[in-house]
């Protein structure tokens, strides 16, 4: 149980185009889900905090204008990175969280390598 | 000072050895422990959850957390090569507007 799935794995984009990272949690129901960005060989750091069917929580210095989060529905979970930079390029990876009691119980998806040229 | 510090390694060690990773925090807040592996290019599985002080076992894996001096520990018995991986220790202060904080994660090799 507790399977959360990225899509696509790997992408690879001109600089000024739009990319959509997709997060679902496959066998429950996420009310929560997370976002964060990691530098190679660097912790992650969280962007943000998606909530069904509410504007998403950004952190500190991430631009909500660029960094587009949509969760629409208890399964899904969107990133649009619009006009994408060479220093966009990073690994993207996705969290869901089970149940609204155990807050730190997150389970994270594969994770979503850009590179944008 | 970071909230948590990790020691980056890298730490290799032969095939069946103890292992012991470690992260030292300056949030007394934090409540909640957990132990992350994420193997190269894929995104971090849990491994332990714990509450408090105190020490939770879960097969070969052990993980220790002692508030009083803001340490927490994860030990790994008979250490095997497809333990080869980053290993992240996280806490949080526990409620829900409460941020999970990750260390920068340890890299460990297990050679056979």
């Amino acid at each position: 149980g507790a399977v959360v799935s990225q899509h696509p794995s790997w992408v690879i984009c001109k600089s000024g185009t739009s990319v959509k990272i997709e997060c679902r949690s496959l066998d429950f129901q996420a009310t929560t889900m997370f976002w964060y960005r990691q530098f190679p060989k660097q912790s992650l750091m969280l962007m943000a905090t998606s909530n069904e069917g509410s504007k998403a929580t950004y952190e500190q210095g991430v631009e909500k204008d660029k960094f587009l989060i949509n969760h629409a529905s208890l399964t899904l979970s969107t990133l649009t990175v619009t006009s994408a930079h060479p220093e966009d390029s990073s690994f993207y990876i996705c969290s869901a969280r089970t149940r609204q009691d155990r807050y730190n119980e997150q389970f994270f998806g594969p994770g979503t390598r850009l590179t944008v040229l | 000072q970071k909230e948590v510090e990790q020691d980056p390694g890298p730490l290799s060690v032969p095939e069946g050895a103890i292992v012991s990773l470690n992260c030292t925090y300056s949030n007394s807040a934090f409540q909640y422990f957990m132990w992350y592996r994420q193997y190269s290019r894929k995104g971090p599985e849990l491994l332990m959850y714990t509450y408090s002080s105190g020490n939770k076992e879960d097969g070969r894996f052990t993980a220790q957390v002692d508030k009083s001096s803001k340490y927490i520990s994860l030990f790994i018995r008979d250490s095997q090569p497809s333990d080869s991986a980053t290993y992240l220790c996280a806490m949080s202060a526990g409620s829900s507007a409460s941020k999970i904080i990750f260390g920068s994660g340890t890299r460990l090799s297990i050679r056979p």
